[in-house]
């Protein structure tokens, strides 16, 4: 089967850098995708990653190993807009994902 | 470019009652997918779609049914409401390694 963890909720400060984890458990991995849902709204996009290593887009980056199973999603310069529940979710087989259940991240002044 | 749309946006049902949900997308993405989302669950996959004319089950397919017969459609139809299936019902559609959610579908079985 497929698992997914992450921490449920995290707390930060606007201005600082936060890193969300997410560990998985799977077979036939394709790649993994990271998003951002605000509350009562539908999730958006922020990163695919299928290879090892970092990737930036802005104030976000992606990480994953294969080998660890293991991805986090870096957020700098925080501001109080990324309050926001942030989803990790794997890909097995095409278009085939599976979700964590989310982390909820509460970014304070 | 409307998206992904999704139709209808509330929807109140009885125990036994059968509906459409319904989904376009004007991408052209072959990729699409339905989840449901509850509290404390997060998303699970109910059935997705590789191209037109092709399904598969996800993860919580019971209860569901789907078809594709054009690129643009993907309704999801609830064959007989349970108090169960009282959940937000998100569409998606895929280009590569982007995914586009539609705005979503809250439906309650009573």
């Amino acid at each position: 089967g497929q698992n997914i963890d992450q921490p449920t909720e995290m707390t930060a400060t606007e201005g600082a850098i936060v890193q969300i984890n997410c560990t998985y458990q799977t077979s036939g991995f394709n790649g993994l995708f990271w998003y951002q849902q605000h509350a009562g709204e539908a999730p958006t996009f922020l990163s695919y990653n299928v290879l090892d290593g970092l990737e930036e887009k802005g104030r976000f980056s992606s990480f994953l190993s294969r080998s660890k199973g293991y991805s986090y999603l870096l957020l700098k310069e925080l501001q109080m807009k990324d309050s926001a529940s942030y989803l990790c979710a794997g890909e097995t087989g095409a278009n085939n994902l599976f979700f964590g259940t989310g982390t909820r991240l509460t970014v304070i002044p | 470019n409307a998206g992904v749309t999704q139709t209808p946006k509330f929807q109140v049902l009885k125990t036994g009652q059968s509906m459409t949900l319904q989904c376009a997308q004007d991408m052209n993405h072959e990729y699409m997918s339905w989840y449901r989302q509850d509290p404390g669950m997060g998303l699970r996959l109910i059935h997705y779609s590789v191209g037109a004319g092709i399904t598969d089950q996800g993860e919580v397919p019971n209860g569901y049914n789907v078809s594709r017969s054009t690129t643009e459609d993907f309704p999801l139809r609830l064959l007989s409401a349970a108090p169960s299936q009282t959940s937000v019902y998100f569409c998606a559609s895929r280009r590569q390694d982007t995914q586009y959610f539609g705005p979503g579908t809250r439906l309650t079985v009573l």
